[in-house]
């Protein structure tokens, strides 16, 4: 049974870098049978895709955070990384990392507040 | 990108009822089209993917339909447990979008 474990800060200064880590278990980001998301919701509210990375290191991202995001991923240590530059409090949201296997995303982490604060 | 629309945004129904709630995407998207459950406070559950296959030790009350641009997820008979937010989703390109979500709450 894959697990996907969140690791990062809870709390980012306004105009830095967000950074968070997903460590995968009971699976492999060297599959070619998944692509490795990641997923937002701000309080409240829905939910926003951020982007994904495939195991050739491929990645798409959403166009709404323009060139403010980067999704690496490291095999060695089968976890994948997100990073959001220029942070405001827009930013604020829970964070969640994902695994979709082009049938829906069927694992998930369990979310990391993040919040953005001078 | 493609826009997903769910009605209602909210309804309220009995235990036992029969509970249908409609995604509409905003151009065709075939068949890529995924369901999820999410209760306050954790991660969304993938109920039903590819509009109408059931995930795996999801309960069989839950089913989808569907294609092109109108689906439909089915609550055959409501369950206390299943009182939570159900999201669409888009799977058909990127960026992947969600519907705003319907909010199934106790009558």
């Amino acid at each position: 049974q894959v697990q996907l474990q969140q690791s990062g800060p809870g709390l980012v200064k306004t105009s830095q870098t967000l950074s968070l880590t997903c460590s995968v278990s009971g699976g492999s980001t060297s599959s070619a049978a998944y692509y490795w998301n990641w997923i937002r919701q701000h309080p409240g509210k829905g939910l926003e895709w951020l982007g994904r990375i495939y195991f050739s290191g491929a990645t798409n991202y959403n166009p709404s955070l323009k060139s403010r995001v980067a999704i690496s991923l490291d095999t060695s240590k089968n976890q994948f990384s997100l990073k959001l530059t220029s942070v405001t409090a827009a930013d604020t949201a829970v964070y969640f990392c994902a695994r979709d296997r082009a049938g829906g995303l069927d694992a998930w982490g369990q979310g990391t507040l993040v919040t953005v604060s001078s | 990108d493609i826009q997903m629309t769910q009605s209602p945004s909210s309804l309220s129904a009995s235990i036992g009822d029969r509970v249908t709630i409609t995604c509409r995407a905003s151009q065709y998207i075939d068949t890529y089209l995924n369901w999820y459950q999410q209760e306050p406070g954790k991660a969304p559950k993938v109920l039903i993917y590819a509009a109408s296959s059931l995930q795996s030790g999801v309960p069989s009350r839950f089913s989808g339909s569907g294609s092109g641009t109108e689906f439909t997820l089915t609550i055959s008979s409501l369950q206390a447990e299943d009182f939570a937010t159900y999201y669409c989703q888009q799977s058909y390109t990127t960026p992947l979008t969600f519907g705003p979500g319907t909010k199934v709450e106790i009558k």
